[in-house]
């Protein structure tokens, strides 16, 4: 079993949607939990970032943690095509980030 | 605020071959963790450094390695290149530690043919 589980889709939706990305994992040693956008050819870019269960928001973003479910989501409310790219969990400990293999998503005008 | 500086931006090297890469951290952060990124594998962790020690390193082959410097500036070495290192290499930048809020360069796609 993978450490981290995350479906690779791709996911297209049309702009206002709500999108729902989610991982699950399996290590309980797992503390932080971050979502991470990575557009083609760039670099992954920090979206959000949270150590304890429950919801954290930022603009049209929520990161959700249940620890007890070791299951990770992250919402996009009003979705708009520069969303589009590429969405990677991770969590940490032992002072590396363990990723899922990201979740395409594309937003149509 | 400057960000993660990784240098080249892309590389073609050949077989058999050693190659550098190198990482400025974003400035006050001390922890430079290295990633290689694949189209099958993902992201996958190859070692962290603070304060000029490596403090975990992933499950790759000893050709590859990597220092940190007094400034946390950060090189990563491969050396006998083989076509299957052929990936994006992510340098990732912490204040303290590489399992917290890292924050990646641009990274440097590295071709070997």
């Amino acid at each position: 079993q993978k450490e981290v589980e995350q479906d690779p889709g791709p996911l297209s939706v049309p702009e206002g949607a709500i999108v729902s990305l989610n991982c699950t994992y399996s290590n309980s040693a797992f503390q932080y939990f971050m979502w991470y956008r990575q557009y083609s050819r760039k670099g992954p870019e920090l979206l959000m970032y949270t150590y304890s269960s429950g919801n954290k928001e930022d603009g049209r973003f929520t990161a959700q943690v249940d620890k007890s479910s070791k299951y990770i989501s992250l919402f996009i409310r009003d979705s708009q095509p520069s969303d589009s790219a590429t969405y990677l969990c991770a969590m940490g400990s032992n002072y590396k980030l363990t990723f899922g293999k990201g979740t395409l998503l594309t937003v149509n005008p | 605020k400057a960000g993660v500086t990784q240098t080249p931006r892309y590389l073609i090297k050949t077989r058999g071959q050693q190659v550098t890469l190198s990482c400025s951290p974003i400035s006050g952060h001390r922890s430079v963790s290295w990633y290689q990124q694949t189209p099958g594998q993902g992201l996958q962790f190859l070692f962290e450094y603070f304060s000029e020690t490596q403090r975990n390193k992933g499950n790759f082959p000893g050709r590859f390695s990597g220092r940190q410097f007094s400034n946390s500036r950060s090189e990563m070495n491969v050396s006998t290149l083989e076509l299957g290192d052929s990936a994006l290499y992510l340098c990732a930048s912490s204040h303290i530690t590489g399992e917290t809020e890292a924050f990646f360069g641009q990274g440097t796609r590295l071709t070997v043919v």
